[in-house]
């Protein structure tokens, strides 16, 4: 069966310092894979994505990515965290074949303390 | 350009009643999807369509079902509701086909409460 997995429910993670929110990937061919952010009681908010092309993706709000092929991970990133930044992640596959849905990850909440 | 828009944001059904949700893509996006968001099962599929035509379909019930116009527009009905399909359901929409076009967006949903 296709599946992303969050491994982490929670991050937590201090104003300033870095941060990495996890995601590896079990869905065949070559995927397009996703971020988006949730804020409370909102919809899902895109961040970036990586189609093809250069391992790190950078994206909104400071955020980049990590695709590893080998490793089947796409690691989200933010060099210094803001207490702004706390919210639920989410990963997500596409295949562009005959299944046209992403497949998400369970969710990661993150919480920047000040 | 305005995002996706889904309607109504809030609304509260009795068990046994319908419900119609609406969803309007960003301008020039063919492919819509919906998605149901609840703590339990976390976001899952429902369907997709393009141009009118589904593609698509998730594991759900009969009672759930969808349609596109032709202006891209997509409503979703869930039938004979029951106390389970409270759910925050999500429109999202692609500009598939177009450069540029495989960024997937979401609207900020549709919270159903079934009492």
């Amino acid at each position: 069966a296709q599946s992303v997995a969050q491994p982490e429910d929670q991050v937590n993670v201090a104003e300033g310092n870095p941060l990495t929110v996890k995601c590896t990937y079990s869905v065949s061919g070559n995927p397009y894979l996703f971020w988006y952010v949730q804020y409370p009681n909102r919809g899902l908010q895109f961040l970036l994505k990586y189609i093809t092309g250069d391992n790190l993706v950078k994206g909104s709000y400071g955020f980049e990515a990590e695709f590893n092929k080998s490793q089947t991970s796409f690691h989200l990133k933010k060099p210094s965290a803001l207490v702004s930044d706390s919210a639920l992640y989410f990963c997500a596959a596409f295949r562009m074949d005959s299944s046209y849905k992403l497949i998400f990850g369970s969710g990661t909440r993150l919480l920047v303390r000040p | 350009k305005a995002g996706v828009t889904q309607t109504p944001r809030y609304l509260i059904k009795t068990r046994g009643q319908q419900v119609t949700l609406s969803c309007s893509p960003i301008s020039g996006h063919r492919s819509v999807s919906w998605y149901q968001q609840t703590p339990g099962q976390g976001l899952q599929f429902l369907f997709e369509y393009f141009s009118e035509t589904q593609r698509n379909k998730g594991n759900f019930p009969g009672r759930f079902s969808g349609r596109q116009f032709s202006n891209s527009r997509s409503e979703m009905n869930v039938s004979t509701l029951e106390l389970g399909d409270s759910a925050l359901y999500l429109c999202a929409s692609s500009g598939e086909g177009t450069v540029g076009g495989n960024t997937i967006y979401f609207g900020e949903g549709s919270w159903l409460t079934v009492v």
